[in-house]
């Protein structure tokens, strides 16, 4: 049973340019929701998506996109990067029916560095 | 957003009884305590959670009070590989509502 998988692992930008951060769920999950961790800080809350739609987001810029497809797959896109981008990208995958008693799964991340 | 209180670091020996705290004062009573840890450069893992009632799985034991304003994740044995920032979690709101707000967790030392 896979757990949740994101590619790349590790991706250096340059200022100004756009990326996208992929994300598959754990078997069974149809809740996708990425958070933004700086080094030394916990994770922070970016946006969370259910079928196929943005449902509610954290304090981001618009910046900041995302999309879920049919498969329950995402993507976060960032277009331009600012230095304060780099971070380590975090997807969780979880399922809608459990609610709140439904755990998060987390994905071990993309480290975005940018320069 | 009900907010957790944890302190900073604890330390432990490696076999013994890890026991961190957390404070949550202003849980509301639908509001879920969850344990998250995280090993440096990895993604958090799951480890717990719990409404009311006591838990314990395979990985670790929760207690909660009888009020609900605290709770103790307990560790049986620690061993070297519990080394890890622990997130006490407080989930708010449910289903479309409900999401994770991570404080700056307990970095728990497992020390041989």
């Amino acid at each position: 049973d896979a757990g949740v998988t994101q590619s790349p692992t590790h991706l250096i930008k340059t200022r100004g340019q756009q990326v996208t951060l992929r994300c598959s769920p754990k078997s069974g999950h149809d809740t996708v929701s990425w958070y933004q961790q700086a080094l030394g800080q916990g994770p922070q809350f970016i946006f969370q998506y259910y079928e196929e739609e943005e449902r509610q987001r954290g304090n981001f810029p618009d910046r900041f996109s995302g999309h879920q497809f049919p498969n329950y797959s995402s993507e976060l896109n960032v277009n331009a990067l600012l230095l304060g981008d780099s971070a380590l990208y975090l997807c969780a995958s979880s399922l809608e029916a459990g609610g709140a008693n439904s755990p998060l799964h987390f994905g071990n991340g993309t480290r975005l560095t940018v320069t | 957003d009900a907010k957790t209180t944890q302190p900073p670091s604890m330390d432990c020996a490696e076999g013994r009884a890890a026991n961190l705290p957390c404070n949550h004062s202003t849980i509301s009573g639908n509001e879920y305590v969850y344990w998250y840890r995280q090993i440096h450069s990895q993604g958090p893992q799951y480890i717990i959670h719990g409404l009311k009632n006591n838990e314990t799985n395979e990985m670790a034991s929760l207690i909660i009070t009888e009020d609900r304003k605290s709770s103790t994740l307990i560790l049986p044995h620690a061993t070297l590989r519990d080394t890890a920032v622990y997130y006490c979690i407080v989930r708010v709101g449910a289903g479309a509502n409900s999401k994770l707000t991570f404080g700056k967790g307990i970095t728990l030392s497992v020390r041989p």
